[in-house]
């Protein structure tokens, strides 16, 4: 089955600053790539998501990249706020059945 | 409109007791999912159902946990003679579903305890 690896666990940049946290993905049908990102005793909400069919897509100061070859996919935040803090999570899934695999979770922290 | 609502939200159950745990997923969403999300992990798939299809129980890790779907709405997720180990949040989320991916949109979560 599908097995989702994501880098750093932990980030910490200070304010206005940009993060990058990393996935790798091992089943090459995987056509969907959620982020999610989860506050303290929230529950998780989408914050963008990309389609194998495009390599990158940007939402004012999120983006997210997508290599298909190389079965790795990258969020981006710039100018980053205290808000921004919280865990985020990449996921991927084969589209049919939509079941999503999650990575481990990264806990961003901004500092001011 | 109303989101994923789940019940309840806390259970402290004792270890070998049965537990039942609720979903009602967003009106229209035919897709509906169960993980699990242990302390400070990432949320592991338990099941997926749509529609009247028969449901991917793949991510079950064991027989004391079923779950079913009533009228292609709400589901309950049961949790038989519970163990230490199932201790963690439950989450569902519901989708509109079909190739290509949607977003999944979850649940509060219960958080279970067992003792």
């Amino acid at each position: 089955g599908e097995n989702v690896e994501q880098h750093p666990s932990t980030l910490s940049v200070q304010e206005g600053d940009s993060a990058v946290i990393k996935c790798t993905y091992s089943d090459s049908a995987s056509n969907y790539f959620p982020w999610y990102k989860q506050e303290l005793g929230k529950r998780p909400q989408l914050i963008i998501d990309i389609r194998s069919n495009v390599g990158e897509k940007k939402d004012q100061r999120i983006a997210v990249t997508l290599n298909k070859t190389a079965k790795h996919f990258s969020l981006h935040i710039t100018e980053t706020q205290p808000e921004d803090s919280a865990v985020y999570f990449c996921a991927a899934s084969t589209g049919g059945g939509n079941k999503l695999t999650f990575g481990t979770g990264t806990q961003l922290k901004v500092e001011l | 409109g109303a989101g994923v609502s789940q019940s309840p939200s806390n259970k402290v159950t004792e270890k070998g007791k049965d537990v039942e745990l609720r979903c009602d997923p967003i009106s229209g969403h035919t897709a509906l999912y169960w993980y699990r999300q242990s302390l400070g992990q990432g949320l592991e798939f338990l099941i997926y159902f749509q529609g009247n299809s028969a449901p991917d129980k793949s991510g079950l890790p064991s027989d004391r946990f079923s779950a079913e779907r009533t009228g292609g709405s709400v589901s309950t997720l049961t949790i038989q003679r519970t163990q230490q180990e199932d201790s963690a949040v439950y989450l569902c989320a519901s989708s509109f579903a079909g190739t290509g991916g949607y977003e999944q949109y979850f649940g509060p979560g219960t958080r279970l305890t067992v003792t």
